[in-house]
């Protein structure tokens, strides 16, 4: 199988205070990994894509010195939300991208995500 | 803009019966296709990739990919109460690894 944990599965922490999550793929390793945002009862948005040793690429409208990406090895990504307010406050998923072969035959597997309450 | 479209639902099926999702999507150079499970309060669980025209059968569930039309289908069989869940259409476009996913269609398997 392909196995993507995350930590920690939840977090409250007070406003202006910095999180950090890891995503790390266990059984396989991962070149890219993905960092989405999930709102209750909204689709998955895309916040910026993680590449093993180079700087990520971030969607429009993410603000990168606030979603800080570090994808340090083959098997983990870590994001920092800096500065944390109440409207950070969401369901934060990682996902990683197994390559199988060769495109178009790869997949992205997802970790368990990260609730973010800030107070 | 590469946009995905899914009927948000919710769609009712009595337990037993198949359930059919339904996907489009607007880029014709799409190469990859994905169902995903999301129950509520989780991530999301790949059930389903589908790479070719056709039909790809996988235990209860059955995914069909028709490019001409840009249509991708999920049917999943003898549904089950425990199917009851939002399931997320993905596509990937090649030349990039991202995932144009839709809105999600919410399904409720009536027992």
């Amino acid at each position: 199988g392909a196995v993507v944990s995350q930590h920690p599965s939840r977090v409250i922490c007070k406003s202006g205070t910095s999180v950090k999550i890891e995503c790390r793929s266990l059984d396989f390793q991962a070149t890219t990994m993905f960092w989405y945002r999930q709102f209750p009862k909204q689709s998955l948005m895309l916040m910026a894509t993680s590449n093993e040793g180079s700087k990520a690429t971030y969607e429009q409208g993410v603000e990168k010195d606030k979603f800080l990406i570090n994808h340090a090895s083959l098997t983990l990504s870590t994001l920092t939300v800096t500065s944390a307010h109440p409207e950070d406050s969401s369901f934060y998923i990682c996902s990683a991208y197994r390559i199988s072969g060769g495109q178009p035959r790869n997949e992205q597997f997802f970790g368990p995500g990260t609730r973010l309450t800030v107070l | 803009q590469k946009e995905v479209e899914q009927n948000s639902g919710p769609l009712s099926v009595p337990e037993g019966a198949i359930a059919s999702l339904n996907c489009t999507y607007s880029d014709r150079g799409s190469q990859s296709f994905f169902w995903y499970r999301q129950y509520s309060g989780k991530s999301p669980e790949l059930i389903m990739s589908i790479y070719s025209n056709g039909d790809k059968e996988d235990g209860r569930f059955t995914a069909q990919l028709n490019k001409a039309s840009q249509y991708v289908s999920l049917l999943i069989r003898d549904s089950q109460p425990s199917d009851s869940a939002t399931y997320l259409c993905a596509v990937n476009g090649g030349g990039t690894y991202k995932y144009i996913f839709g809105t999600g269609t919410r399904l409720k398997v009536l027992a």
